[in-house]
Formats: structure tokens, C-alpha cells, sequence
């Protein structure tokens, strides 16, 4: 089935130390989004990009970037993670056609320690 | 600002129908949708409006007036499984997503 696939499920990761989430699809979609989720909010989009062009939304803090190296692949680096960072990160594909939703993956939970 | 406002938290019994409501004020529409997203787990598509009027799917149908601002979400013969967040969501004039903050539905027997 065609899906989006996020590794890992459960990130760990210590106060300042570098992590990186990654995000794969084969649904050949040309937008793959990021988002932050934390408990019971709105997912909040950290930036997207279509086909190869980055699109950072305004308060997306300069600790979070992001790599897309081919159509299938999206990664999420976060520099410096602090103890606000911790939250569910979510990518998600689209077609970029105007009537058709979002797919998301099953989403990675960061912990900071 | 850009606003969808939803009900925090609702209670249903197990084969009633529930209806969640969802106003927004967007810069600009081209679009709504519903998600389900059970604890812990991604979001997953309900259903899009983009005219006025009521889309069924099965036990789910959405409902849309651009006049309002407004839609619902009608959910009949609830099931267990059925217990879950309902996110709303409105495509804007630049084609983003904004998103509800999601309504908990919890369902007893």
C-alpha cells in the first residue's frame, strides 16, 4: 500500500544533542509538509516543501531545518533541542491538487531528557 | 488573525449521533476538512467541502455555509472505536492549512 512512513515511532534525545526524524513516502506526492503537535493543540506547520522548493513558515525557529533530498525522502533536523521541543512531529504528503487532503504518517513522539 | 474554533471536548452515548461544529475565520477559503486522529496516532482524512451543503460518507457527514463561516461534522450510530479527536481544518487564500485544536469526542456504552 502506499503510505507515509515516519522512523522512529519513539525518539529519545538528550537536552542540546543534535536529532535528526526522517520521513519517507511512495505516494510520489511533490509537497511533503512538517508539523509540531504538542497535547491537545492545532499541529502547527513548521515548513514544507513543494517538489524541491522550501517553504519556511514565519515562527519556525532556526533550531528546526529540513532536507528533502529526492521526491521520496524528508528530513527533520533539530540543532539544539530544548525541553520545549518535545512534542509529536508529523509529516505529511500531498498532491498539491486543490480538493485533495493531506496524508499524514504515524508520526514520531520526541522526548527530551 | 486566522481562527477555527471548536468545541473542546464532547460526550456521546454508544449508538447516538453527535454533531461537532467548527466556525472559522480564515483570509480567504478554498476548502475544509475533517480529521480524525486517535490518541497517539496521525491525523487520518474524513471528508472536504468546498460547496455549501451536506456531504455524506457512510456514518460520517460534514456539512458547509461559507456565509457562516461554519460546518459540522455528524456522526451517527457511534461506535466505540468512534472515541477520538475531530480536527477541522480551512485552506486560506495561500492555499495553507489552518487548523482547529481539535474536538475530543468520548463515547460511553
Amino acid at each position: 500500500d502506499a503510505m507515509v512512513i515516519q522512523n522512529p515511532r519513539y525518539q529519545v534525545t538528550q537536552f542540546g544533542k543534535p536529532v535528526t526524524l526522517s520521513c519517507s513516502q511512495t505516494l510520489n506526492h511533490n509537497v511533503m509538509y512538517w508539523y509540531q503537535q504538542k497535547s491537545s493543540q492545532a499541529p502547527k506547520l513548521l515548513f514544507h516543501y513543494y517538489d524541491k522548493d522550501f517553504n519556511n513558515e514565519a515562527d519556525t525557529p532556526d533550531n528546526f531545518q529540513s532536507r528533502r533530498p529526492n521526491t521520496s525522502f524528508c528530513f527533520l533536523d533539530i540543532r539544539s533541542p530544548g525541553l520545549g521541543d518535545a512534542a509529536m512531529y508529523l509529516c505529511a504528503t500531498s498532491n498539491g491538487q486543490e480538493n485533495q487532503p493531506q496524508h499524514f504518517g504515524d508520526g514520531t513522539r520526541l522526548s527530551i531528557l | 488573525g486566522q481562527n477555527i474554533d471548536q468545541p473542546t471536548e464532547m460526550t456521546a452515548t454508544e449508538g447516538a449521533i453527535v454533531q461537532i461544529n467548527c466556525t472559522y475565520q480564515t483570509s480567504g477559503f478554498n476548502g475544509l476538512f475533517w480529521y480524525q486522529q486517535h490518541a497517539g496516532e496521525a491525523p487520518t482524512f474524513l471528508s472536504y467541502n468546498v460547496l455549501d451543503g451536506l456531504e455524506e460518507k457512510g456514518r460520517f457527514s460534514s456539512f458547509l455555509s461559507r456565509s457562516k463561516g461554519y460546518s459540522y461534522l455528524l456522526l451517527k450510530e457511534l461506535q466505540m472505536k468512534d472515541s477520538a479527536s475531530y480536527l477541522c481544518a480551512v485552506r486560506d487564500s495561500n492555499y495553507q492549512l489552518i487548523w482547529g485544536a481539535g474536538t475530543k469526542l468520548i463515547i460511553k456504552p
